[in-house]
């Protein structure tokens, strides 16, 4: 079936690891996103993808990084740097025709905690 | 910040209409009005969204007042699986992000 795929579901880090969240899509989308998700709160973007090779920051990219050099992934590391990594993370995607109206569909999500 | 105002909570009788509503009294020309619900634990699962007429799909039906200042969605026949929060966001065509702000916690009693 078509959809997007988030792995691990669940994944634990030690203080100063780098952790690396998967996200493959093969729904043929151009733009994938992240988002956090913290305990009662919306959605915040970390990074944006429009195209392979390209990306660009959201509103809370410190301590983040991505890579796309492939349509169907665009992982997510957690750096060291994030000093409040423990979150939800969303991984989602749409078809972008430049001024595109279509919607944004998501993953299950990793949920990320500090040993 | 959300451009969206939705009640925190609400109750519904299992099987009865299920109706949310949603104020975007800023909300430009341009822009659409997105819904999406979230079930605990899972990724946000889209519903429907719409422009300025009222749309319908196998889900659920939007219905947008002619100033396009408030929307609701009815879930026709709500079911227990129905229980979870529930977002209104208004977006552009083309926006990266879409900003999610509280949304409406719906439970479905039995």
């Amino acid at each position: 079936d078509g959809g997007i795929t988030q792995s691990p579901k669940y994944l634990f880090r030690k203080e100063g690891q780098n952790v690396t969240l998967s996200c493959e899509q093969n729904l043929n989308h151009d733009a994938m996103y992240w988002y956090r998700q913290d305990p009662g709160q919306g959605l915040r973007l970390i990074y944006y993808s429009q195209i392979v090779n390209d990306f660009q920051k959201g509103d809370i990219a410190e301590g983040y990084s991505v890579s796309r050099e492939k349509k169907e992934s665009f992982p997510l590391t957690v750096t060291s740097a994030q000093k409040n990594p423990t979150a939800f993370y969303l991984c989602a995607s749409t078809i972008w025709a430049g001024y595109s109206n279509q919607p944004q569909h998501f993953g299950d999500g990793t949920r990320l905690s500090i040993l | 910040d959300a451009k969206t105002t939705q009640p925190t909570s609400m109750d519904c009788a299992e099987g009865r209409a299920a109706n949310l509503p949603c104020n975007h009294s800023t909300i430009s020309g341009n822009e659409y009005v997105y819904w999406y619900r979230q079930i605990h634990s899972q990724g946000p699962q889209y519903i429907i969204h719409g422009l300025k007429n009222n749309e319908t799909n196998e889900m659920a039906s939007l219905i947008i007042t002619e100033d396009r200042k408030s929307s609701t969605l009815i879930l026709p026949h709500a079911t227990l699986r129905d229980t979870a929060v529930y977002y209104c966001i208004v977006s552009f065509q083309g926006a990266q992000k879409l900003v999610f702000g509280q949304g409406t916690r719906l439970t479905i009693n039995p």
